[in-house]
């Protein structure tokens, strides 16, 4: 595609329901990263993908969070369980390779009451 | 203390202005340094990429780094009101992970 798509743009949850994001990266990037980026400040890294191998989820903020990329394409993040604390902007990036530049998409921005 | 350091502003100049944008950090493997620019309710996008040492310019923009200090900068040069955003910088080490800066919201006032 054009540019790095994400759905929904918006998302209001309940407290302790499931929430799924998706992402649609440039095609033929092979990277794909999620960042969580609350209100004033810079995005914070979570997990990136190579195609569908997933190397570092370190920034993961607990077991709640799950993302998967099963195709090398498409990639999803899951927050189970959500909590407040869990409101943020969720941001999805893509390249071309690991060293390459990162595409930002628009966000979803995700709010728990 | 975080990893990087940035003013979060707001910074207000006049038209024309050089605009000089800063961040420090603490960790020595960085080596790929980046500035962000983010409009209000957009994602970021990449303004400027240098690795290791030294100065890179692109038309208006210069991005400045200094390992030895652990600082990087951006100037701009002749500010524009379209240049109103904020400004994020970051920087990774050989792996993947980028860590950005908490943003400096920049104002360019006509």
């Amino acid at each position: 595609g054009a540019g790095v798509s994400q759905s929904p743009r918006y998302k209001v949850t309940k407290r302790g329901q499931d929430v799924t994001l998706r992402c649609d990266p440039i095609s033929s990037h092979a990277t794909l990263y999620w960042y969580q980026q609350a209100l004033g400040q810079g995005p914070e890294f979570l997990t990136y993908f190579n195609y569908e191998a997933q190397p570092d989820k370190s920034g993961l903020p607990s077991d709640r969070f799950s993302a998967e990329r099963p195709e090398g394409s498409i990639s999803t993040l899951t927050i189970q369980r959500t909590e407040q604390r869990d409101s943020a902007m969720y941001r999805c990036a893509s390249s071309r390779g690991t060293q390459e530049t990162q595409y930002f998409g628009p966000g979803t921005r995700l709010l728990v009451l | 203390q975080k990893e990087v350091e940035q003013d979060p502003g707001p910074l207000s100049v006049p038209e024309g202005a050089i605009v000089s944008l800063n961040c420090t950090y603490s960790n020595s493997a960085f080596q790929y340094f980046m500035w962000y620019r983010q409009y209000s309710r957009k994602g970021p996008e990449l303004l400027m990429y240098t690795y290791s040492s030294g100065n890179k310019e692109d038309g208006r923009f210069t991005a400045q780094v200094d390992k030895s200090s652990k600082y990087i900068s951006l100037f701009i040069r002749d500010s524009q009101p379209s240049d109103s955003a904020t400004y994020l910088c970051a920087m990774k080490g050989g792996y993947q992970k980028v860590t950005f800066g908490t943003g400096t919201k920049l104002q360019v006032i006509p």
